[in-house]
C-alpha cells in the first residue's frame, strides 16, 4: 500500500490553464504538505496543513491554492499557469508535534508549455 | 528563519569505500529536527537518518551515521560500506516546532564501481 499517493505523476499543459493535482495519505497523520522542487533540485515549503491551521510560504504566488476535503487529502490548485511554475510538486504528511519524519509521494512533473 | 548548506553539490565513492557529505545549517529555534534523506533517479524522498537536537549521541542506521556537533550547528552523514543503490541526490533538511521541512541545494552522490 502506498503510503502517500500523487496524482498524476506527469502533468503536461498550456500557459493560463488551471489543474490539480491530488494527494491522499493513509497514514493517518494530521499534517500535509507542499513542497516544490525546481529545475536546480532545490525543494521548498509551499504549504503546511492540518485541520486547525493553514500555513503559506509567504513566497508561494496566489494562483497556488490547497484544498484539503478531509485529513487524508490536500489538492493543489493552480489557476493561470505559467512557465515558471514548472516544477515537481511533492505532497508529504507528517504527525505534527511528534518527532516522525514527513513521508513523501513520488512527485508530479509539471511541465507548462 | 532557517538556514541549511550544502557545500558539496557532488561527490564521488568507490564501492565499499566510505564517504561523508557535509551539512550545516543554522535555526534560531531551540528545538528542533535534523534529517538525512536520499532522492534516487526514481524522484521518491527516502529518509536515511534522523537525529534530534536534543539528543548527544549521534544516529546511527546501519551503513549510515551522522556527526551531529550542535555547537558548530554541523550534521554530516558518513556512509559506510558504499554500495552502488547509494547514488542519489542527499539532502539534510532541519525541522523546526512547525515540522515545515528547510532544505539545502544537496549533494549529488555517484559511486563508483
Amino acid at each position: 500500500d502506498t503510503a502517500v499517493s500523487q496524482t498524476p505523476k506527469y502533468l503536461v499543459t498550456q500557459m493560463g490553464n488551471d489543474k490539480s493535482i491530488k494527494c491522499e495519505q493513509n497514514l493517518g497523520h494530521d499534517t500535509m504538505y507542499w513542497y516544490k522542487q525546481d529545475s536546480k533540485k532545490f525543494l521548498k515549503i509551499m504549504f503546511s496543513y492540518n485541520n486547525k491551521e493553514l500555513i503559506i510560504n509567504e513566497t508561494v504566488p496566489n494562483r497556488f491554492s490547497p484544498k484539503s476535503p478531509d485529513k487524508a487529502h490536500l489538492n493543489l490548485h493552480i489557476n493561470s499557469l505559467e512557465l515558471g511554475d514548472s516544477a515537481v510538486y511533492f505532497c508529504a504528511s507528517s504527525l505534527q508535534g511528534t518527532d516522525t519524519e514527513a513521508f513523501f509521494g513520488q512527485g508530479t512533473r509539471l511541465t507548462v508549455v | 528563519a532557517q538556514t541549511v548548506t550544502q557545500s558539496q553539490p557532488e561527490m564521488s565513492v568507490q564501492e565499499a569505500e566510505t564517504v561523508t557529505l557535509s551539512c550545516t545549517y543554522d535555526t534560531s529555534e531551540s528545538d528542533y529536527y535534523l534529517f538525512w534523506y536520499k532522492q534516487p533517479p526514481s524522484r521518491q524522498m527516502i529518509l536515511v537518518i534522523r537525529q534530534e537536537a536534543y539528543k548527544q549521541q549521534n544516529a546511527t542506521e546501519n551503513r549510515f551515521s551522522v556527526n551531529f556537533q550542535k555547537a558548530a550547528k554541523s550534521f554530516s552523514l558518513k556512509i559506510s560500506d558504499s554500495q552502488l543503490g547509494d547514488a542519489a541526490m542527499y539532502f539534510c533538511p532541519v525541522a523546526g516546532s512547525a515540522r515545515q521541512l528547510t532544505f539545502g541545494s544537496g549533494t549529488q552522490l555517484t559511486v563508483l564501481p
